[in-house]
């Protein structure tokens, strides 16, 4: 059975600081995604990584993935208050439109 | 482009009763996937339908179910609702049921279950 792992599951920081969400997955799998959720919304797509090493980055955010770890990871560079919300991984079963989710990490980013 | 549509967006249900909640794919999508988001259990995959047939299925009991129609437009019905059931039920549909294409996620159907 895939099991998705993330840590922290909560996280305050202030702003100007740097940190990062670690995904953990327990099985080979054929991609993985990041979302973000913002309180009573939807899930919005931050990040697909399809290969080993693959590395994505969009403004203060940048997502890896190491396949032979079987992790990634969410990096948050000068955090902003903007950016506080609870972030998802998620991984595939392979070849099935089949999501299998991490906890969610609740992100605070406080002035 | 319009995205994923859900409807209703809320909904206030008593135990016992069935409920059904719609959701519209992007145009040209196939594939229409269920997941059940709650404190509690966290973001769980119900179900996907691809071309009217269920092909995966989660880990969730029968009172759950669903259909798609002709034009990918998909339906899942809860019947004999328990407070457990109380969740945010997100849609997401892709071109097709592989995975490589992406799944786009719809606003969501907040149901409560008194």
């Amino acid at each position: 059975e895939l099991k998705v792992e993330q840590n922290p599951l909560f996280l305050s920081m202030q702003e100007g600081k740097n940190y990062t969400i670690y995904c953990n997955y327990s099985t080979t799998s054929d991609r993985l995604y990041w979302y973000r959720q913002d309180p009573g919304k939807s899930l919005e797509s931050l990040f697909v990584l399809l290969s080993n090493g693959a590395v994505k980055q969009e403004g203060r955010l940048m997502a890896s993935l190491d396949t032979k770890a079987r992790l990634s990871t969410l990096h948050i560079t000068a955090a902003v208050h903007d950016l506080s919300a609870t972030y998802f991984c998620a991984v595939d079963m392979q070849g099935a439109q089949k999501l299998v989710f991490g906890q969610g990490t609740r992100l605070t980013i406080n002035p | 482009k319009a995205g994923v549509t859900q409807t209703p967006r809320y909904l206030i249900k008593t135990r016992g009763q069935q409920v059904t909640l719609s959701c519209s794919p992007i145009s040209g999508h196939r594939s229409v996937s269920w997941y059940q988001q709650t404190p509690g259990q966290g973001l769980q995959f119900l179900f996907e339908y691809f071309s009217e047939t269920q092909r995966n299925k989660g880990n969730f009991p029968g009172r759950f179910s669903g259909r798609q129609f002709s034009n990918s437009r998909s339906e899942m019905n809860v019947s004999t609702l328990e407070l457990g059931d109380s969740a945010l039920y997100l849609c997401a549909s892709s071109l097709g049921t592989s995975s490589v294409y992406e799944q786009y996620f719809g606003p969501g159907t907040r149901l409560t279950v008194t």
